[in-house]
């Protein structure tokens, strides 16, 4: 069974600051991909970045990158220069890869950007 | 634009009704799947499928079950309708390339809101 888990249930970062969310997983697959989703309070759920497990570098997407720590089973996301528009609800996904492929989520960090 | 759309934003249904939530996706995606967000709790895999005919058991499948006849469509249905089924319900369908791979398609569709009173 795969598990995901975000420590971070809030966190308040001042605007233009880096801020890193963390994610840890738990899996028995060996090829998987990690997913990180951006949910504003508008309520819909808006794709930022992917990582397979077999990628050797770290993902990005403009100011987005997963810092992919395959031993230590962790995805964390960074933002780098954090704006007010990142203040929404962030979590992290996991899909193993071949057969029945379950998309599990972690429970969710919700970012607030301090002007 | 279409990409995932599901039948109600909006719902509200009485205690013992049978409930009907539609999710449509125009993108010939194999896998859909069905979670419900409650505070707290994030999101919580309910049903999914894998193909046409077939589903999987998620995380909390109890009080619901799903129909996928057609590989487009995935619809959950809640037999009774009971008050600690009122939640945000979402649908997702999604694309994966062969693996090990970095190729996928994903795609939520807007969430419908069910009220059980």
């Amino acid at each position: 069974a795969q598990k995901i888990t975000q420590t971070q249930p809030g966190m308040f970062v001042q605007e233009k600051e880096a801020v890193t969310l963390d994610c840890t997983y738990d899996t028995s697959d060996q090829s998987y991909g990690l997913f990180w989703y951006k949910q504003p309070s508008s309520g819909e759920m808006i794709f930022l970045i992917y990582q397979g497990s077999y990628d050797e570098q770290n993902a990005t997407e403009g100011r987005y990158s997963l810092n992919f720590q395959k031993a230590r089973k962790s995805a964390n996301l960074v933002i780098s220069a954090s704006q007010l528009g990142d203040s929404a609800m962030y979590f992290c996904a996991m899909i193993p890869h071949g057969g029945n492929e379950k998309l599990t989520f972690g429970t969710g960090t919700r970012l607030t950007i301090i002007p | 634009d279409v990409k995932v759309t599901q039948s109600s934003r909006y719902l509200v249904k009485r205690t013992g009704e049978k409930v009907f939530l539609e999710c449509v996706q125009d993108m010939d995606h194999e896998n859909m799947f069905w979670y419900r967000q409650d505070p707290g709790l994030g999101l919580r895999l309910i049903y999914f499928s894998y193909d046409v005919k077939m589903k999987e058991k998620g995380d909390i499948p109890e009080g619901y079950s799903v129909s996928r006849e057609k590989k487009e469509r995935f619809s959950l249905i809640l037999e009774s309708a009971s008050t600690n089924q009122t939640s945000m319900y979402l649908c997702a369908s999604l694309s994966l390339g062969l693996a090990p791979q970095s190729s996928y398609e994903q795609y939520f569709g807007p969430g419908t809101r069910l009220t059980v009173t």
